[in-house]
């Protein structure tokens, strides 16, 4: 159960697009369309923005999207704006029915 | 609207026990599989446990597995997490989340319940 790799940090300004990646294994990522993304802001609950590696729940802005390609998973935030400034966690369903998670990665917006 | 509301977390000795609980409301509980997912001070999130809808398949990471046991009862609309022989690295908000149904992901959070284990 190692944890997915992601970058610790990633900047952009407004208006610009970033994109976090998300590397695991054949035993998740590459093996499961089962790739998630939760943002955090300081002090709150995670909220899900990215399931099923490229669904949005209802409400989440269009400007969030998310792909995968073999063991990587990528959450793309186009047009940038303040309030995405948060903590991104990406996480896979795997195998022996376990979850892991990405050690997170900060945006900051400039 | 959903709401999972946790409770039970508190300063507890290294070796000793503790039990969590979930209370859900504003949906129908016994349709949903629930996890339990933790995040150490200053650190990332961590998956924790999954329950069935049912309670009949249950799930745990390695660095609880043996130690940690998952329930719920569905006539509470309660989940619960009772954690055993608690370890300094146990130390943690902790947080139950609803699964999404089929899409192995979890749509809603609770505001987690802080777990210190400390002599």
């Amino acid at each position: 159960q190692s944890a997915l790799t992601q970058p610790a940090s990633v900047s952009g300004s407004p208006g610009q697009s970033i994109t976090i990646s998300c590397t695991g294994t054949s035993s998740d990522v590459g093996g499961y369309n089962y790739v998630s993304w939760y943002q955090q802001h300081p002090g709150k609950a995670p909220k899900l923005m990215i399931y099923e590696v490229s669904n949005r729940p209802s409400g989440v802005s269009n400007r969030f999207s998310g792909s995968k390609s073999g063991n990587t998973a990528s959450l793309t935030i186009s047009g940038l704006q303040a309030e995405d400034e948060a903590d991104y966690y990406c996480t896979s369903f795997a195998r022996s029915s376990t979850w892991v998670f990405g050690g997170g990665t900060t945006l900051t917006v400039l | 609207q959903v709401q999972l509301v946790e409770s039970g977390g508190g300063v507890v000795q290294p070796g000793r026990s503790l039990r969590l609980s979930c209370t859900a409301s504003g949906f129908t509980f016994s349709d949903h599989a629930m996890h339990w997912v933790r995040q150490a001070p200053g650190k990332g999130l961590e998956w924790v446990s999954f329950i069935s809808y049912d309670g009949t398949r249950k799930y745990y990471a390695d660095s609880v597995k043996g130690r940690f046991t998952i329930s719920r009862d569905s006539s509470r609309a309660t989940l619960y997490l009772q954690m055993n022989s608690l370890r300094a690295e146990d130390t943690a908000l902790y947080y139950c989340a609803r699964d999404l149904t089929n899409f192995y992901s979890f749509d809603y959070w609770g505001l987690g319940t802080l777990v210190t284990v400390s002599s």
